[in-house]
């Protein structure tokens, strides 16, 4: 089975830095991303982990922990329009499994 | 627009009655996944398609739901005698082939709403 867990909502103040939790416990593993999602929008890509450790892309970083089940995407530098729904997923088997998403609200 | 084309961007159906929804992927990717979306939900994986090829049909998907693939290229979605619980987003995604990674891009979706 699949169990992917995140918290439903978070609330951060524009310029700070905000880290999403992401635990996991499924039947298979090859890999794990990261999506966002606006409101009424897809879902767009924004980072793949495989191997454990961190990996940076611009403001926004993802980590992952496979002995742990574990993975977090860090937001540096907070901005207004990162108030979406960010999407923990994991690949197992040829399916992308996603949790339920959290929401973030960015405020002034 | 060479990103990945669903229709109709939205559907109103009378409770009992069949709808078929279209995807259109990048063109050169050959795995193709379809989703469900509820209001506060993350994506829910329905089935997938490497080529014309369903490779993985979700469990909880009712026998009421098919899709197609026939020539490797777009994918319909059907849902048969359509029930009020099947209102949802139905999202449609493609990849480049390669184990795990690979990311998925996503069609807008198509809202369904049933009566």
């Amino acid at each position: 089975g699949q169990n992917i867990d995140q918290p439903t909502e978070m609330t951060a103040t524009e310029g700070a830095i905000v880290q999403i939790n992401c635990t996991y416990q499924t039947s298979g593993f090859n890999g794990l991303f990261w999506y966002q999602q606006h409101a009424g929008e897809a879902p767009t890509f924004l980072s793949y982990n495989v191997l454990d450790g961190l990996e940076e892309k611009g403001r926004f970083s993802s980590f992952l922990s496979r002995s742990k089940g574990y993975s977090y995407l860090l937001l540096k530098e907070l901005q207004m329009k990162d108030s979406a729904s960010y999407l923990c997923a994991v690949v197992s088997g040829y399916a992308l499994n996603f949790g339920k998403g959290t929401s973030l609200l960015v405020t002034p | 627009d060479t990103g990945v084309s669903q229709n109709p961007r939205h559907k109103i159906t009378k409770r009992g009655q069949n709808v078929t929804f279209r995807c259109d992927p990048i063109s050169e990717h050959n795995r193709l996944y379809w989703y469900r979306q509820t209001l506060g939900q993350g994506p829910e994986f329905l089935t997938y398609f490497q080529n014309e090829a369903q490779l993985e049909k979700s469990r909880l998907l009712s026998d009421r739901f098919s899709a197609e693939r026939p020539k490797g290229s777009f994918s319909t979605l059907e849902i048969q005698r359509t029930e009020q619980g099947d209102s949802a987003m139905y999202l449609c995604a493609s990849s480049l082939p390669g184990q795990g990674k690979g990311e998925a891009f996503f069609g807008q979706g198509t809202r369904l709403t049933v009566v």
